[in-house]
C-alpha cells in the first residue's frame, strides 16, 4: 500500500513560468513532510519541508503548501529555471517516530529554456 | 558541511557472491539508513540504525542485513546477490533531534549478473 503518491511521473514546463508538484499522503499520522530533488548519478538533496502545523512554507523561489484535510501537498517553483529540471521526490515521517521517512515515487521535472 | 560517502560509485558482482556496501558520515549523526532506488519505484527503505549495533527493518529487507559497530559507519550486506539486486543504493544520515532532514551520500550503482 503506497502511503505517499506523487501520481505525475513527469512534468515540462518553460522557463520563467511556475512549476506546481503535487503529492498525496494516505498515512494521517504523519506530521512532517520535506521535498528533496535528485540529480542523475547523485544522492537527494534536502529542498525544503513543512511540519503539519503549519499550511506552508517559503524558502526563496520553493514553497510548499499543505492541506492536511484533503492530505495533499505541493511543491511551486516561481519562476523556474533549466536548472531546475531534476527528480523531485516527496517524503514524509512521523515526528515522534524514528524519522523514516517514507517516499514517493518521485515526479521528473523538465524545465525548457 | 554535512559529509556522507558510500565505498563505491559502481560495483558489478556476480549472482551468488557475498557484496559489502560501506557508509560513513562525518556529523555524528546517531540515525543511518539505507535505501534502493528503482525506477518507478521511488526511494525503499532497507535498514536503519538509531544507535552503534542497533539495527530496524525498513520496507524491504530481505535478502540483505546490516551491520553498525562504530556510530560513523552503517554497512549494508547481500548475502548472496541475485540479480533483482541490481539497483541504485543510497546510505543517508540524520540528528536524533525531531524534525530532522537525512543528508544522502551519493549512491553504489550495483549491477548483479
Amino acid at each position: 500500500d503506497q502511503q505517499v503518491k506523487q501520481n505525475s511521473p513527469s512534468l515540462s514546463v518553460q522557463e520563467g513560468r511556475i512549476s506546481i508538484l503535487n503529492c498525496d499522503y494516505t498515512n494521517s499520522m504523519f506530521d512532517y513532510f520535506l521535498w528533496y530533488k535528485k540529480y542523475p548519478a547523485e544522492g537527494p538533496t534536502f529542498l525544503i519541508s513543512i511540519s503539519s502545523i503549519k499550511d506552508k512554507n517559503e524558502d526563496g523561489r520553493f514553497t510548499v503548501f499543505l492541506n492536511k484535510s484533503a492530505k495533499h501537498l505541493s511543491l511551486h517553483i516561481v519562476p523556474s529555471q533549466p536548472g531546475d529540471s531534476a527528480v523531485y521526490f516527496c517524503a514524509a515521517s512521523v515526528s515522534s517516530g524514528y524519522s523514516t521517512l517514507t517516499f514517493g515515487k518521485g515526479t521528473m521535472l523538465l524545465v525548457s529554456p | 558541511d554535512v559529509k556522507v560517502t558510500q565505498s563505491s560509485r559502481y560495483l558489478v558482482k556476480r549472482t551468488g557472491e557475498k557484496v559489502f556496501l560501506e557508509c560513513v558520515q562525518d556529523m555524528d549523526h546517531e540515525n543511518m539508513f539505507w535505501y534502493r532506488q528503482d525506477p518507478g519505484l521511488g526511494l525503499r527503505l532497507i535498514y536503519f540504525s538509531y544507535d552503534v549495533k542497533m539495527k530496524e527493518k525498513g520496507d524491504i529487507p530481505e535478502g540483505y542485513s546490516v551491520s553498525r559497530e562504530k556510530k560513523e559507519r552503517f554497512s549494508l550486506i547481500l548475502e548472496s546477490a541475485s540479480t533483482n539486486q541490481t539497483s541504485m543504493y543510497l546510505c543517508a544520515s540524520s540528528p536524533s533531534t525531531p524534525l530532522a532532514e537525512q543528508y544522502f551520500g551519493p549512491g553504489t550503482r550495483l549491477t548483479v549478473t
